[in-house]
């Protein structure tokens, strides 16, 4: 099994410009989430899904949509990318939403907007 | 959103050194308590999952206990080595989400 993977691991992108990260993962599991990373300020949730078709807001949503057509994949789309959304990117996934699932990472995309 | 804390921020210790760290939640509607290894460049790795209060667990030279009636959970490394400096989260569930502390960075120098 891969596990968790994310693509692309650095991108750069310009003030406005849009871009999808993408996630997968095979290990047939039925939530998967997203989270950002700052420094001084953890993790914080953008947006998550309990199963294919099924999405909700996390935390910090705005600025970011999402949408999970199958099990394995979850992409997470910057609409118009500002320099606040400049931040490691991590996608996550675990077997369903129960709370003592253990959640697997994937190895994050280092996005830089100018 | 759950309030959860880490403490302290950071930590500095000596090779064989033994540590503990501490993660507060809130008490009410608890469901279970994670905690993740966190080494830099790398993703967050599960450590320990415990839904029980009294509950505890270990892994080699690490253990954790939970207690949920007051809110916290300690992570303890016994005999510290510099292979364990990393950043040690705690999240705490919710329903269908997963809200982590802002984590413990140790720093274990040799």
């Amino acid at each position: 099994n891969a596990g968790v993977t994310q693509t692309p691991k650095f991108q750069v992108l310009k003030t406005g410009q849009s871009m999808t990260l993408q996630c997968a993962q095979d290990m047939n599991h039925e939530y998967m989430s997203w989270y950002r990373q700052d420094p001084g300020m953890g993790l914080r949730l953008i947006h998550y899904s309990v199963g294919a078709g099924i999405t909700d807001q996390g935390e910090v949503p705005n600025g970011y949509n999402v949408s999970r057509s199958t099990t394995e994949d979850f992409p997470l789309r910057l609409l118009s990318a500002a320099p606040s959304q400049t931040s490691v990117y991590f996608c996550a996934s675990r077997q369903q939403g129960f709370e003592a699932d253990t959640q697997y990472f994937g190895p994050g995309t280092r996005l830089t907007v100018l | 959103i759950l309030n959860v804390e880490q403490s302290p921020q950071s930590l500095h210790v000596q090779e064989g050194d033994s540590t503990n760290f501490t993660c507060s939640f809130p008490s009410s509607n608890f469901y279970a308590l994670h905690w993740y290894r966190w080494e830099t460049a790398k993703s967050p790795e599960a450590l320990f999952v415990m839904t029980l209060n009294g509950d505890e667990k270990k892994k080699g030279r690490i253990s954790a206990t939970l207690n949920t009636k007051e809110g916290y959970s300690y992570l303890y490394i016994k005999g510290s080595q510099p292979e364990d400096s990393a950043t040690y989260l705690c999240a705490c569930s919710g329903y269908s989400t997963l809200t982590f502390g802002k984590g413990t960075m140790l720093l274990v120098s040799p």
